[in-house]
């Protein structure tokens, strides 16, 4: 079953615009993961956060986490059209790692 | 590192055949995944392994189905025999801890005719 549901699930915007993606959850976590897909390959790791945390930064990826709202969001910001992927949370239960559905961008030049 | 590398990266083969994918994790990692990927149900984990152990065999469709790690460096997932609805993308991760990022393998696309 899904654990994370992401939101919207397609995303089209302008280069150099910022891009917000956000992804719910159902129980209790003890972090929480963004991965990127392009077209035709596998998954890559973005950003780790743990359930003691509100915020974390990497380079131009900014993610939050509301644990009392069982909710996070991945914004990218100054997106290009490289950042044009599939993005995905994934959320630890107690004995495995499950992926949401994703969230589709589509960063246009 | 090579990072996973996983084999073949296509398949095509015929409805009743058995199919075997590989798997060769990063060098010291403790655990592989293999997960299937599709437009209906999206990324699901079919089974895990710890130090070449399988933990968790829960997301295995159906006893057609079967998995092994002979060692720390090699895993197969076999399906014999194979059906149309077993068309998907097949993709193996490993990683350090159990809760840590995954790294992901280019995945096999697998179509059974």
């Amino acid at each position: 079953s899904q654990q994370g549901e992401e939101d919207p699930q397609a995303l089209s915007i302008q280069e150099g615009e910022n891009a917000t993606m956000n992804c719910s959850y159902k129980t209790s976590i003890n972090n929480l993961q963004w991965y990127r897909q392009n077209s035709g390959r596998g998954l890559v790791h973005l950003i780790l956060i743990r359930s003691n945390e509100r915020e974390k930064h990497s380079g131009r990826l900014r993610v939050t986490l509301d644990t009392s709202k069982k909710s996070s969001s991945l914004l990218i910001t100054a997106s290009r059209a490289a950042d044009t992927a599939s993005y995905f949370c994934a959320t630890d239960n107690t004995d495995k790692l499950i992926f949401g559905t994703g969230t589709r961008l589509q960063v246009f030049p | 590192d090579a990072g996973v590398i996983q084999s073949p990266r296509h398949e095509v083969t015929e409805m009743g055949q058995e199919v075997t994918l590989r798997c060769k994790p990063i060098s010291g990692h403790d655990y592989l995944f293999w997960y299937r990927q599709t437009m209906m149900r999206g990324l699901e984990l079919l089974i895990y392994f710890n130090n070449n152990v399988p933990i968790d065999d829960s997301g295995m469709p159906e006893d057609r189905f079967s998995a092994k790690m002979p060692n720390a460096s090699f895993s197969t997932l076999k399906i014999q025999p194979s059906e149309p609805r077993d068309s998907a993308v097949y993709f193996c991760a490993s990683s350090f801890f159990f809760r840590d990022e995954q790294f992901f393998g280019p995945g096999t696309r697998l179509t059974v005719l």
